[in-house]
């Protein structure tokens, strides 16, 4: 079962407007969200997370929202640079078994365009 | 600072052979994980470490796999026997301690079997 799901596997945006990328999961229990960025033959990198008991966080050109009732959050990205071009993960972390683990959705490649 | 590294970048193995991936974590950081990305997916948790123990295994798909992290530091993955269906990119993560949400990524190694 997919407890972290992403539904756009892509998205192009012109450069200068506002991307959103979004995340669906299921287990109320994930105590914090994150969002990753992913160049090609790179790691993931940290990009922003948010805390369970929190609706939005900010920094910088980047947002996150997180609704909970509808096991909902999305990344707005403002304005979108090139630079932004990037496959973007979405993970929910959960205190499971002691360790806080990392649950990844499917990524969103964003695509955007000068 | 240095970011976690891994070791070697690209591994081609014939099947049934055996394979070590290397992970170097961040000078400190007492957590490691490792994951496994295959193609189109989000990664997908492995194991991880607390110290040198494997404090968790369940993501380990069978018995082929096997991780060490003999003095806390350096660890290495394992896998016997390699399957095509092995063929994926690891990847390796740290973070200060088990309890921090967020975890640094290495660059991956990409395991193709043949």
């Amino acid at each position: 079962d997919q407890q972290v799901k992403q539904n756009s596997p892509s998205l192009s945006v012109q450069e200068g407007r506002i991307s959103i990328l979004n995340c669906d999961y299921t287990n109320s229990m994930f105590d914090y969200f994150l969002w990753y960025k992913k160049y090609p033959a790179e790691g993931p990198t940290f990009l922003i997370s948010i805390s369970s008991i929190k609706d939005k966080n900010e920094d910088g050109r980047f947002t996150v929202f997180l609704n909970k009732s509808a096991k909902h959050l999305s990344l707005h990205i403002v304005p979108s640079q090139p630079g932004d071009s990037a496959v973007y993960f979405c993970a929910a972390s959960g205190r499971i078994q002691g360790a806080q683990k990392l649950v990844f959705g499917q990524g969103t490649r964003l695509t955007i365009n000068p | 600072g240095a970011g976690v590294s891994q070791t070697p970048s690209n591994k081609v193995t014939e099947k049934g052979k055996y394979v070590e991936l290397r992970c170097d974590p961040i000078s400190g950081h007492t957590a490691l994980y490792w994951y496994r990305q295959s193609l189109g997916q989000g990664p997908e948790f492995l194991i991880y470490f607390q110290g040198t123990g494997a404090a968790d295994d369940s993501g380990l798909p069978n018995d082929r796999f096997f991780a060490v992290r003999p003095e806390g530091s350096v660890s290495t993955l394992k896998i016997q026997r390699t399957e095509r269906g092995d063929s994926a990119v690891y990847l390796c993560a740290s973070s200060p301690s088990v309890t921090s949400v967020e975890q640094y990524f290495g660059p991956g190694t990409r395991l193709t079997v043949t």
